[in-house]
Parts: C-alpha cells; structure tokens; sequence
C-alpha cells in the first residue's frame, strides 16, 4: 500500500465549476502538506502549503487538512480552463528541530480539465 | 519561470551508458533536491544536498550519484542506464533547507533505448 493515495481522474468540469480534489495518507508522522499544480511538460508549482490540522484560503484555492481521518482535500472555486492541470498532493514528516527537509512523498496526482 | 535552471532539456541514450544531468538552483538557493517522475512510481525523491552537503537520501539507485559545488549548481550522473530509468528528472531548490519551499525546474526527459 502508498504512503500516500491519489485519485488519479481524470476529472472533467465545466468552466465555473466547485472542485474537489483529495488525497489519504497512512503515515501519521506527515505533519506539513502541500498541493502543486503540473502543466504539461512543466514542473511541479506549489500552489498551498499547510502545517498540521486546518483550513488555508488562497484566493479561488482552499486546502483543507484533516489528520484524524488522514485525509486532505484542495477545492477550486469558479474553476477556468486555465486550471486544467495535474495536481498533486504532497507530505512530509517533521525531522529533528522541528523543520521538514528532504523527502516530500507525492501522490499520484489527479488530471482536471475545465472545458468551457 | 521557477528560476531553477535544468540542462540539457531532453536526451536520449543507449543502454549501458552515462549521463550527467545540470542544475542552476534559484539566486540565493541553497538547497538543490532531486526527483525522478515516471508513469508508474510518480514523483520519487532521490536526494537533497544543502550548502554543498548532502542533508537526506530517498530511494537513489546506487548507479546514480549527485553533487553539489561550491557555485551550488547540482549535477546527477546516471550509469549503466536501463531502460526503466527513461523518465523525467526534476531539480528543485529554495532558500534553507525546508522542502515546503521548494521550487521545481523545467526538468530533464530522459529517454534510454
């Protein structure tokens, strides 16, 4: 079993639509959770950033952490076709001090497309 | 444009051989991370070197090796190349040595046939 589960879609929506996009984890040590968006052929963009437990509002975007079900979600509010992308999830365990380096476990990431 | 640079953008290569993939972390950048993406694994952290010193180690094949110089620019050599390591390589970097900073590059396609 992955550390960390993805719905990979595809998913499709019309153009103003709510997404939602979620990811579950089974290693209780990850602490910092993270969403990037990948265009075609690009590298990954982070987009949220969220320690621990919570809500964070970035704009249109949402990420929500919910470490007793082991479960984080990011919504999309009035979805554009700029948004189609893959997303994908990311987490990270606290190391000695209190700060997270190196391994960041992604998910599979999940394909949006936003038709007009 | 992330500001990481990666060179070459893409290449192709026979089984058996060796390459060196480049990295120029954003002005400032410190850290230099390395990832490989492929179908089926996605995104797999390999290694993460800060300020010339490697700082943590994923699941890195040992025909592969990083580096980085005192300029901080990264380079990952592959050897005796097979062809399940055809997949594309990442190279973030940010600031300190938190991974929730990190910026990603354009990355490299690496194709072995």
């Amino acid at each position: 079993q992955k550390e960390v589960e993805q719905d990979p879609g595809p998913l499709s929506v019309p153009e103003g639509a709510i997404v939602s996009l979620n990811c579950t984890y089974s290693n209780s040590a990850f602490q910092y959770f993270m969403w990037y968006r990948q265009y075609s052929r690009k590298g990954p963009e982070l987009l949220m950033y969220t320690y621990s437990s919570g809500n964070k509002e970035d704009g249109r975007f949402t990420a929500q952490v919910d470490k007793s079900s082991k479960y984080i979600s990011l919504f999309i509010r009035d979805s554009q076709p700029s948004d189609s992308a893959t997303y994908l999830c990311a987490m990270s365990a606290s190391s000695a001090g209190g700060t997270s380096y190196g391994k960041l476990t992604f998910g599979q990431g999940t394909i949006l497309t936003v038709h007009p | 444009d992330s500001g990481v640079t990666q060179t070459p953008k893409h290449l192709i290569t026979a089984t058996g051989q060796r390459v060196t993939l480049r990295c120029s972390p954003r002005s400032g950048d410190l850290s230099v991370y390395w990832y490989q993406q492929s179908l089926d694994q996605g995104l797999q952290f390999l290694i993460q070197y800060y300020n010339g010193e490697e700082r943590a180690k994923g699941n890195i094949l040992e025909r592969f090796s990083a580096q980085q110089f005192p300029d901080l620019h990264s380079e990952l050599n592959l050897s005796s190349l097979e062809l399940g390591d055809s997949a594309l390589y990442f190279c973030a970097s940010s600031v300190s040595q938190k991974n929730t900073e990190a910026f990603f590059g354009q990355g490299t396609r690496l194709t072995v046939v």
